[in-house]
């Protein structure tokens, strides 16, 4: 079956640019939709963005001019690239699959999340 | 944006309720509408999608429903493996979730 699994640093600097790699095993990247979501301590779930298989992105307005998230299918993975990053940025960040059924999107294979903090 | 509200944000109850967790959203996303759960320390989890088609493997006292702007989530016979956050989530533009709902062992 399709699993996810998250990589890059642990720790960023303020004003420094955050990068996530999610790694597709057991299934294609060449469809559905790869998203990221991030759950800041003690809170909720965030959705970031995701990027469809034909590389179409749609990101949070909140974190738009900040945030891209791209697509490499010849590695099977999708990344995560956020700008001038502060302390607010600190969360888990997981990357997810927006599987879909008769056009209705939901996100049901998920990485077992990455901890992001941003600190000097 | 679309924003959406789930109420209460916590509850308490006991093993064997019927809980009901509702979401609000700020405006129409016809049946673009998901469930999930998380437990602590865990990934969440798809319960339901489409407002109210149960995923593969969930047990069946989980139940959606629901379409436009009002939605709810049905556990029946809550079972101590229930006691967990709940999110609502919508897909119909640009996804957004619900901020959770909490369900306490009273």
């Amino acid at each position: 079956q399709v699993q996810l699994l998250e990589s890059g640093p642990g720790l960023v600097k303020p004003s420094e640019t955050l990068s996530l790699t999610c790694t597709v095993s057991g299934g294609s990247i060449s469809r559905d939709y790869w998203t990221w979501i991030r759950q800041a301590p003690g809170k909720g779930l965030e959705w970031m963005g995701f990027i469809s298989n034909s590389a179409t992105t749609n990101y949070s307005p909140s974190l738009k001019s900040r945030l891209t998230i791209s697509l490499d299918t010849s590695k099977n993975q999708f990344s995560l690239r956020l700008t001038s990053v502060t302390a607010a940025d600190t969360a888990v960040y997981y990357c997810a699959r927006g599987g879909s059924s008769y056009l209705h999107y939901f996100l049901d294979v998920w990485g077992r999340g990455t901890t992001v903090t941003v600190s000097s | 944006d679309i924003q959406m509200t789930q109420s209460p944000s916590s509850l308490s109850a006991s093993v064997g309720d019927t809980v009901t967790i509702t979401c609000r959203a700020s405006q129409s996303v016809m049946s673009f509408l998901n469930w999930y759960q998380q437990k602590p320390g865990q990934t969440p989890k798809l319960l339901i999608f489409a407002a109210s088609s149960l995923q593969s493997g969930v047990p069946s006292r989980f139940d959606g429903s629901g379409s436009g702007t009002e939605f709810t989530l049905t556990i029946s016979s809550l079972q101590p493996e229930d006691f967990a956050t709940y999110y609502c989530q919508q897909t119909y533009s640009t996804w957004t979730f619900g901020q959770g709902t909490k369900v306490e062992m009273k």
